[in-house]
């Protein structure tokens, strides 16, 4: 069964408005949960590390006014992407590692954004 | 600035063909992942390679890291069409960041295998 979970699945909104997606380790913590961006046919790219309890670290060029992280928790990180724009419709992923020692970097189902 | 470089991006096998994934990227990590992404899907976890040398193999894959040369290959025996869907590679950065998990991903191969 899935180890990190996403929700919604599948999201549209109006150009303007803004949504949350959520991202959740199962049956684990994880102290530091990271999301991505996937344009189609295109890779995924690392937008921020979102860390348990502290502010996000974003990667270069990604507006952190646009795309809030909150990780309220051990086993909870919340994407919001404000006054969204179609440009802005992805698919969106989140991932944590199970454990300090763990190997295995657990990815979730994904979030397909559709800004109209 | 980090480049992980997969090629080919495209392949188009046959069934029963071999053929070789190569990723070259340029920072030191010895911590490299290999996923499977079928369309509209997220990333299957297939691979985990820790150190110089490493070799895994799951089926019909198999998959090799150089990291002196910066390498690693996927390699796929006898293709059959189940394993259509597009491979990443991804370079583990978390020590340069002091996290746990950070990846940088290849552009990803789109594999196609045709009767």
């Amino acid at each position: 069964g899935a180890v990190v979970s996403q929700h919604p699945s599948r999201v549209i909104c109006k150009s303007g408005t803004s949504v949350k997606i959520e991202c959740r380790s199962l049956d684990f913590q994880a102290t530091t949960m990271f999301w991505y961006r996937q344009f189609p046919k295109q890779s995924l790219m690392l937008m921020a590390t979102s860390n348990e309890g502290s502010k996000a670290t974003y990667e270069q060029g990604v507006e952190k006014d646009k795309f809030l992280i909150n990780h309220a928790s051990l086993t909870l990180s919340t994407l919001t992407v404000t006054s969204a724009h179609p440009e802005d419709s992805s698919f969106y992923i989140c991932s944590a590692r199970r454990g300090p020692t763990g190997n295995t970097i657990y990815f979730g189902e994904g979030s397909w954004l559709t800004v109209v | 600035e980090l480049k992980v470089e997969q090629n080919p991006l495209f392949l188009s096998m046959q069934e029963g063909k071999n053929y070789t994934i190569y990723c070259n990227y340029s920072t030191t990590s010895d911590r490299l992942y290999w996923y499977r992404q079928d369309p509209g899907k997220s990333l299957e976890s297939l691979f985990v390679l820790l150190s110089n040398g490493a070799v895994k193999q799951e089926g019909r894959l198999m998959a090799s890291l150089d990291t002196k040369a910066r390498l690693s290959t996927l390699h796929i025996t006898a293709a059959v069409h189940d394993l259509s869907a597009t491979y990443f590679c991804a370079v583990d950065i978390s020590p340069e960041r002091g996290s746990q998990g950070n990846l940088i991903f290849g552009k990803g191969t789109k594999l196609s295998v045709k009767p």
